[in-house]
């Protein structure tokens, strides 16, 4: 039973672009969500959150956004650099746990 | 602040060694986590903390055991190694749940 989905195993964007990060999810019972970046051999790093009577949270470059409706979660990254190429997980939370997405590779091209 | 450190960085086991990884934190957290990231997938739940004393099961905890005896430490502990235990784990802590979790840099454990 698959709660949570990162359907883009990997992206490509140009420097510049916008980067579009998706999830979906199907337990209703999340209740906060968050966005982590990972680079190869380091831990995960959080990025942005988001609580569930919000529908948007910007900081930065980055701003996240949630369709409670939909059960749909996304990061948008504008503009991207190539610094951002890493793998990002989306994140779901309920009581004391996190269910973590398989990770969309993100790539940045100069 | 040295943050979530864990040792060792790497191990290669036997199957049916026995082995401990462990992890420290320095922020004085209440909530500790142990997870393992499968090549390609992202990261399932282990084993829990919510203070010292307490422990909980997370999504895949067999063949897995912890104990929490201080805030600081929380050691997971692998008895009877197995190939399907080759994977990277991961320790985070968190000061409670709904914040954000603190991720040490990871074990890279291959059981051969």
């Amino acid at each position: 039973d698959q709660q949570v989905k990162q359907n883009s195993p990997s992206l490509s964007v140009q420097e510049g672009r916008i980067s579009i990060l998706n999830c979906d999810y199907t337990n209703s019972m999340f209740d906060y969500f968050l966005w982590y970046k990972k680079y190869p051999a380091e831990g995960p790093t959080f990025l942005i959150s988001i609580s569930s009577i919000k529908d948007k949270n910007e900081d930065g470059r980055f701003t996240v956004f949630l369709n409670k409706s939909a059960k749909h979660l996304s990061l948008h990254i504008v503009p991207s650099q190539p610094g951002d190429s890493a793998v990002y997980f989306c994140a779901f939370g309920a009581g004391n746990m996190l269910t973590f997405g398989g990770g969309t590779r993100l790539m940045v091209k100069p | 602040n040295a943050g979530v450190t864990q040792t060792p960085k790497f191990r290669i086991l036997k199957i049916g060694q026995s082995m401990t990884l462990q992890c420290t934190q320095d922020m004085n957290h209440n909530y500790m986590y142990w997870y393992r990231q499968d090549p390609g997938m992202g990261l399932k739940l282990i084993y829990y903390s919510v203070g010292a004393g307490i422990t909980d099961k997370g999504e895949v905890p067999n063949g897995y055991n912890v104990s929490r005896s201080t805030t600081e430490d929380f050691p997971l502990r692998l008895e009877l190694a197995a190939p399907s235990q080759t994977s990277v784990y991961f320790c985070a802590s968190a000061p409670s749940s709904y914040n954000e979790q603190f991720f040490g840099p990871g074990t890279r454990l291959t059981v051969l």
